[in-house]
């Protein structure tokens, strides 16, 4: 596809399940980054990858999340033993590369309901 | 305390109107991206800016460094402007973004 595509685009689930939240970048794109927005509040960053490798997980909350890259283009964010504050839009965006003259592309989001 | 801070938090409008959002930032910074989402939607990139003005159609964005602020304009707004615009400042050598809470511009007809 031409944009960035995030599958699924809802998810429900229950308290202490695991997600697996997906994101396609656009083709060629190197540098891929996973955002988490919480309800009447921006985004907020999570992870940075450039290429396979995360670049910056600074932003991951605790150790119940991780994310992949492994083949540099498709990346998975996982959720272990949710939590009702997990509940949140997570964003995926995609550039061109790492550095700060790249456009930012993003995807509609995955929005994710922990009851 | 954000780093970020936006104003005003809510905008209503009528059609027609010249809008103009604001964004102060604290961090150091060597790109400003001002960013739309409309509601359920994704965010689209509408500009991003390290220095002076840009323009896309109907939309003006300026960036003072020293100050520290930038603002971004629509003339002649209309109601399929209404959306979120939100502002976010990356600063090192990637792209790990403070975003501001967004301003909710509501256009009447």
């Amino acid at each position: 596809g031409a944009g960035v595509s995030q599958t699924p685009s809802n998810k429900v689930t229950e308290k202490g399940k695991y997600v697996e939240l997906r994101c396609d970048p656009i083709s060629g794109h190197t540098a891929l980054y996973w955002y988490r927005q919480s309800l009447g509040q921006g985004p907020e960053f999570l992870i940075y990858f450039q290429g396979t490798g995360a670049a910056d997980d600074s932003g991951l909350p605790n150790d119940r999340f991780f994310a992949v890259r492994p083949e540099g283009s498709v990346s998975t964010l996982k959720i272990q033993r949710t939590e009702r504050g997990d509940s949140a839009v997570y964003l995926c965006a995609s550039s061109q590369s790492g550095s700060n003259t790249g456009e930012l592309f993003f995807g509609e989001g995955s929005r994710l309901t922990v009851l | 305390k954000n780093e970020v801070e936006q104003s005003p938090q809510n905008l209503t409008a009528q059609e027609g109107e010249f809008i103009t959002i604001n964004c102060s930032y604290s961090v150091g910074i060597s790109a400003l991206h001002w960013l739309q989402q409309h509601p359920g939607g994704g965010i689209v990139s509408l500009f991003m800016l390290s220095s002076g003005k840009k323009k896309h159609g109907r939309l003006i964005a300026t960036i003072n460094i020293q100050e520290k602020h930038s603002s971004l304009h629509i003339t002649a707004s209309h109601p399929r402007d209404s959306a979120v615009y939100i502002c976010a400042a990356g600063g090192g050598s990637n792209y790990k973004l403070t975003f501001g809470k967004g301003t909710l511009l509501t256009v009447n007809p």
